[in-house]
């Protein structure tokens, strides 16, 4: 079956730009399925970042609209999330998630990231 | 402050049963938008319980159903057991991106 797994650094300083990737194995990126980000911060709930699919097409959150971009590399077999701008708010876990049948129904391990100087 | 509301806690003791509601807007639920269910254990990732309203994933137990119904849904849990103490998430849809609830903690007494 599908799994995911993040990675990327886990410090980022303020106002600099977080990068993470999502490597897909046991299936392709190509398939017809949405590839998600979602963050939650120390201690509190989910929050949905945005969704990629294999042709680019993008669906952001508005709230972070004006600083997330979202790719895929096919030859890879994985997508990626960028923030930029970011500061202590941005602090949280961050998981890859897909589609595969219905709701987000294949998550990775995530990965936690911190903004600090 | 989340698109959709849960309560923060609920509680059972072992054997009973408890419900989770995840009330929405005429944006989300209400205009028909499927309703998701996730359970979160600490220091997991959440793992996906309830699909579409009221679909188990292979592998849930059928203790976990989930309703819909106007602008909420709601997650039931029958015969609650000390592994099923974990957050809870709901999550819809929004024009076009994904919302969720703020989570609720379930603690089984």
């Amino acid at each position: 079956q599908v799994q995911l797994q993040e990675s990327g650094p886990g410090l980022v300083k303020p106002s600099g730009t977080l990068s993470l990737t999502c490597a897909v194995s046991g299936g392709s990126i190509s398939s017809s399925n949405w590839w998600s980000w979602v963050r939650q911060p120390p201690g509190q709930g989910l929050e949905w970042i945005g969704e990629v699919y294999h042709s680019g097409t993008t669906n952001y959150n508005p709230s972070l609209k004006s600083r997330v971009t979202m790719s895929v590399d096919k030859s890879k077999n994985h997508f990626s999330l960028k923030v930029n701008s970011v500061t202590a708010a941005d602090t949280a876990v961050y998981y890859c998630a897909a589609v595969i049948f219905e709701g987000l129904d294949c998550w990775g391990q995530g990965i936690l990231v911190t903004v600090s100087s | 402050q989340s698109v959709l509301t849960q309560p923060p806690s609920v509680s059972g003791a072992p054997g009973q049963r408890v419900t989770i509601s995840c009330t929405g807007s005429d944006s989300n639920i209400g205009v028909g938008a499927d309703v998701h269910w996730y359970q979160q254990v600490p220091g997991a990732a959440p793992k996906l319980l309830i699909a579409d309203n009221n679909i188990r994933p292979s592998g849930v137990p059928d203790r976990f159903s989930g309703s819909r119904s106007g602008i909420s849904a709601s997650l039931a849990i029958a015969g609650l057991q000390a592994e099923d103490e974990a957050d809870y998430f709901c999550q819809s849809y929004e024009n076009t991106f994904w919302v969720f609830g703020g989570g609720t903690k379930l603690t089984v007494l």
